[in-house]
This record gives C-alpha cells, structure tokens and sequence, in this order.
C-alpha cells in the first residue's frame, strides 16, 4: 500500500518555540488531515484539508496543503506543555480507491 | 468528546482466548473503521465497513473478524488470542466521502 512519509519522527523543544513537521508522498492526495493523540487516548482531529494551496488555522496550529497535493504540512506557533503527544498525518488519495492511509507520526516533547 | 463509544476500555485475558471489542459511532454516521495501534507504533487499519457491509480489509488477521448491525454499532472479533496481539484496538466513524474519521478512545487489550 502506500506509504506517506511524516517527518521528523520526534522532536524535543524549548517552550514557546515554533514547530513544524510535514508529510510527504509520491501519489496525488485529495484530503489530508491531521490528528494528535495524548497517551492512552484516540487521536483527536485538528484540522482537516480539502484542497491544493488551503491554509487552514486552529488556534496556535496553521496546516496547508501543498501546492502539488502531494505534501502537507503543520505548524504549531509558541508551543506549550500540553502540546506534548503524537501528532499524525493521514491522507486520502484516488488511486487507492480513496482509502485514508496515517503517517507513522511525530512524537513532540516539550521542555518547560 | 468525539461522540464515539468503546467498550470495554481494558481487557485482560489469557492466550488462545477470543473476546469482543465493541463500539458506537457518533449519530448519523454510516461508517466504522477498526485500527490497532501496538506498543509505540502507528495506526494500522484492519477493517472498514458502511452501513452494515464490508468497504475495505486492511491488515487483519484471519482470527480477527467484525461486523456492523442495523443499528450500526459494530464489534470486533479476536479469537486465539497470542500475546502479541496485546495493543490498543480504535473505533473510528465518518459520515463517509472525504469525511473525516472521528475516533474513540480505544480499548487496551492485554493478552497474557
């Protein structure tokens, strides 16, 4: 199946640092969207893409996706403790039949 | 609260055991996906189903098997349990399209 490639896989950053992480494909997708999950809970979604150029903005969070449709990307702004967990990309994509396929994801830490 | 239900939220049951996983999607929504999450790792998709009919087989076992009733909450089947298939089975629903998946807050299965 296909595979979306989520980078960085973690990161450890200062409080009130900007983070960004991407995901990124060889297929053309026409939905991405991303989610967080905190420990011993579901992912929660953020925000959702529909199309090519869209920027979107939840909060501290801004995601877009890009230009060619297949990327996307997620920004948090001044990040905080609670901005700790696991932060997955997921994406929909005609050629296989529309199924929605996540990323491995991106563990976040910060340091207070 | 994503408005999906799963119960139990932890089971504990020995090898070679088979038990039931069940979940609610959220009002209105016609469709319901089963992922498993093990230990540190991504979210594999095993099942989808929409209105009561298989759409999609991920990468389920042959001794895992699910269904959705009328009254579309559905129920995952795992039989001869191993102890590698402890991990954190998610329900998820989506109004189906491009909808986005909403997911529940899992059940942590421990095989021991």
């Amino acid at each position: 199946g296909q595979q979306l490639n989520q980078s960085p896989q973690s990161m450890f950053i200062q409080e009130g640092e900007d983070v960004s992480m991407n995901c990124t494909s060889s297929s053309i997708f026409n939905t991405w969207l991303w989610y967080k999950q905190d420990p011993g809970e579901g992912p929660v979604l953020l925000i959702a893409l529909y199309k090519a150029g869209e920027l979107t903005s939840n909060g501290r969070l801004t995601a877009q996706f890009g230009i060619t449709r297949k990327d996307s990307f997620l920004n948090i702004s001044a990040s905080i403790p609670s901005d700790v967990g696991i932060y997955f990309c997921a994406g929909r994509y005609m050629e296989y039949g529309n199924k929605l396929v996540f990323g491995a994801g991106t563990i976040l830490r910060v340091k207070s | 609260d994503s408005g999906v239900t799963q119960t139990p939220k932890h089971l504990i049951t020995a090898t070679g055991q088979r038990v039931t996983l069940r979940c609610s999607p959220r009002s209105g929504d016609l469709s319901v996906y089963w992922y498993q999450q093990s230990l540190d790792q991504g979210l594999q998709f095993l099942i989808q189903y929409y209105n009561g009919e298989e759409r999609a087989k991920g990468n389920i076992l042959e001794r895992f098997s699910a269904q959705q009733f009328p009254d579309l909450h559905s129920e995952l089947n795992l039989s001869s349990l191993e102890l590698g298939d402890s991990a954190l089975y998610f329900c998820a629903s989506s109004g189906g399209g491009n909808s986005p998946l909403h997911f529940g807050n899992g059940t942590r299965l421990t095989v021991t």
